[in-house]
Parts: C-alpha cells; structure tokens; sequence
C-alpha cells in the first residue's frame, strides 16, 4: 500500500465552483500536510501545508486534515482559470526528517 | 533570485549511454533530493542528501548515483541510460524550521525532461 493515495483525475469544473482535492494515508505518524501545485512544464511549488488536525485558510483554498480517517483535502473556492495545474498532496516525515512522501497528484483543468 | 538551478532542461540519450544532471541552490539549504515524475506514479524520491557528504537512497535508486558535491550542489548520474528511466527529473532543497524540524517546504528545480531510446 502507498503511504499516500490520491485520485489523479482528470478532474475538470466551470470556473466559479467550488473544488475539492483529496488524498488518503497510511502512517498515522505523519504530523505534516502539504499541497503542492505544479503549472505544466515546471516544478511543484508549495501551496499551504497544515499540522495535526484541523482547517487552514488561505484566501480561496482551505487545508482541512482529519487525522481520525487519514483524510486530506484541499478546497478551492470561485475557481479561476489560474488554478488550473496538478496539485499533489505531501507529508514529511516524523521525527526531524525532511524527506516529503507526494500523492500522484490531480490534474484540475478550469473550463472559462 | 535564483533558487534551485537545474541543468540541461532536455536530453536524449540512447540506451547505454551515460550522463551526469546537474543541480545547484543557493538558499544555503542543507537537505537537497532527487525526484523522479511519471504519468501516474506522481513524484518518487531517487536519493537524498541530508547534509554534504551524506546521502541515502529513496524509494526508486536502482541505476542511479549521486554526489553531494559541496553543500550547494547535489549530481544525479545514470551510468547506463535505459528507456525505464525516461522521466522528468526534479531537484530540490530544504531545511527545515529548527523549533520545528517537521514543518518543512521544499524548492523544487523547472526539471529536466530526459528520454532514452
């Protein structure tokens, strides 16, 4: 089993809707969330990372993590074109290592 | 403002041949990575360097080596191109927040496109 799941779409909306990025994991150890966004033909950048459980808000995207079902996901709100991109989800290790673990990441395609 | 320096940013090798993808940061990071990225298998860490002069294998080394040249340098080497190796290929560096060594962000490099035929 892949410590990190995540469905890699396509996943295609109308600008305006409300979108919801998903990712499962296996090691309750993982204290970290990450989102990474990745335009075509460049590398990922990051996006927002949470801790434990709980919301993170930041403008139009919001981080929810729910550590009981190892559920992450990431909301974008009035989606624009812009967003459209791969967006991977991440952990980092435990225990002081840096090492991330990426999802295979959704390809989001904002449709004018 | 440069970042993480990749090069070259395409190549294609024919199977067999050698070839030496060169990484460069200047963010004083300590901890630097090679990534791999294929269709459906999302980014798989190669090797990584936690400081210079150290460096551990990730999940996909087979037919990879690497050197952690100084601490802003970090080479990834293919000694004999197979066409399984046809990636896209990431570097990247990081250091962690030393209260808080989990929180973490990455800077990743644009990528190197190879293909071996």
């Amino acid at each position: 089993q892949k410590e990190v799941e995540q469905d890699p779409g396509p996943l295609s909306v109308p600008e305006g809707a409300i979108v919801s990025l998903n990712c499962t994991y296996s090691n309750s150890a993982f204290q970290y969330f990450m989102w990474y966004r990745q335009y075509s033909r460049k590398g990922p950048e990051l996006l927002m990372y949470t801790y434990s459980s709980g919301n993170k808000e930041d403008g139009r995207f919001t981080a929810q993590v729910d550590k009981s079902s190892k559920y992450i996901s990431l909301f974008i709100r009035d989606s624009q074109p812009s967003d459209s991109a791969t967006y991977l989800c991440a952990q980092s290790h435990p225990f002081g290592n840096e090492k991330l673990t990426f999802g295979t990441g959704t390809r989001l395609t904002i449709i004018p | 403002n440069a970042g993480v320096t990749q090069t070259p940013k395409f190549q294609v090798l024919k199977t067999g041949q050698s070839m030496t993808l060169q990484c460069a940061q200047d963010m004083n990071h300590n901890s630097m990575y090679w990534y791999r990225q294929d269709p459906g298998m999302g980014l798989r860490l190669i090797y990584y360097s936690a400081s210079e002069g150290t460096t551990d294998k990730g999940e996909v080394p087979n037919g990879y080596n690497v050197s952690r040249l100084n601490k802003r340098e970090f080479s990834l080497r293919l000694e004999s191109a197979a066409p399984s190796q046809t990636s896209v290929y990431f570097c990247a560096s990081s250091e962690a927040d030393s209260e808080d060594l989990g929180n973490t962000e990455a800077f990743f490099g644009q990528g190197t496109r190879l293909t071996v035929v």
